[in-house]
């Protein structure tokens, strides 16, 4: 069964510095990756997603993540925080379509992001 | 282009009430998935709906149920309402991409039906 550990309930950074979000993922086979942030009460936007290939990913707002099989890691990175990046923040694995997967997706528990001025 | 659309956005219901919400699916998309989203967690998987069949489903009892129309639009409906079914119901929509072994079904969330149950 596929499963997903953020290990940081909760991370307070100042507006500048740098950020990183720990996820760790359990899986059968090569996972399909993703991240995603969710302002208060609104849905999920995806910020970035590892399929294959390069594993360092772009995304969106200046957000990258690297895929490191060896230890079952989908770390999430910026490099200057923002004020406006303030939100919570999931990781999440997908299955591959085919077979009996269909793509579900399975989140982790979230990261809650607080940035000081 | 519309995204995924759900109403409604807010809900009070009673135990052992039953309620309907509804999704729109983004154009193009034929997959709707459901996921709850109780407060302080991540969102979990409740079923997919593709074809207007149920095609996987999670650990969910059989209180909720679900229907997906020819327009691709889909309802989920919960019955006999219990006080932990207070969350919020995110619905997803996807299409098919990639080929083969490499294909995924790249979900697209709406902003979710906060259900309060009391």
């Amino acid at each position: 069964a596929q499963s997903v550990t953020q290990p940081d309930i909760h991370i307070t950074v100042s507006e500048g510095a740098s950020l990183e979000l720990r996820c760790n993922y359990s899986y059968g086979a090569t996972p399909y990756l993703f991240w995603y942030v969710q302002s208060p009460g609104q849905g999920l936007q995806l910020l970035l997603k590892y399929f294959s290939g390069d594993t360092l990913v772009q995304g969106i707002k200046g957000f990258e993540a690297e895929f490191k099989r060896s230890q079952s890691s989908f770390n999430l990175r910026k490099p200057s925080v923002h004020w406006s990046d303030a939100a919570e923040y999931f990781c999440a694995v997908g299955a591959r379509a085919g077979g009996t997967s269909y793509g579900k997706l399975t989140f982790g528990q979230g990261t809650i992001l607080t940035v000081h001025p | 282009d519309a995204g995924v659309t759900q109403s409604p956005t807010h809900l009070i219901k009673t135990r052992g009430q039953q309620v309907t919400l509804r999704c729109s699916p983004k154009s193009g998309h034929d997959t709707v998935s459901w996921y709850q989203q109780a407060l302080g967690q991540g969102p979990q998987f409740i079923f997919q709906y593709y074809e207007e069949e149920e095609r996987q489903r999670g650990n969910f009892p059989d209180r909720f149920s679900g229907h997906q129309f020819p327009n691709y639009s889909s309802e989920l409906n919960v019955n006999a309402l219990l006080l932990g079914d207070s969350a919020l119901y995110l619905c997803a929509s996807s299409l098919l991409v990639g080929i083969g072994r490499t294909s995924y079904n790249e979900q697209f969330f709406g902003p979710g039906t906060r259900l309060t149950v009391l």
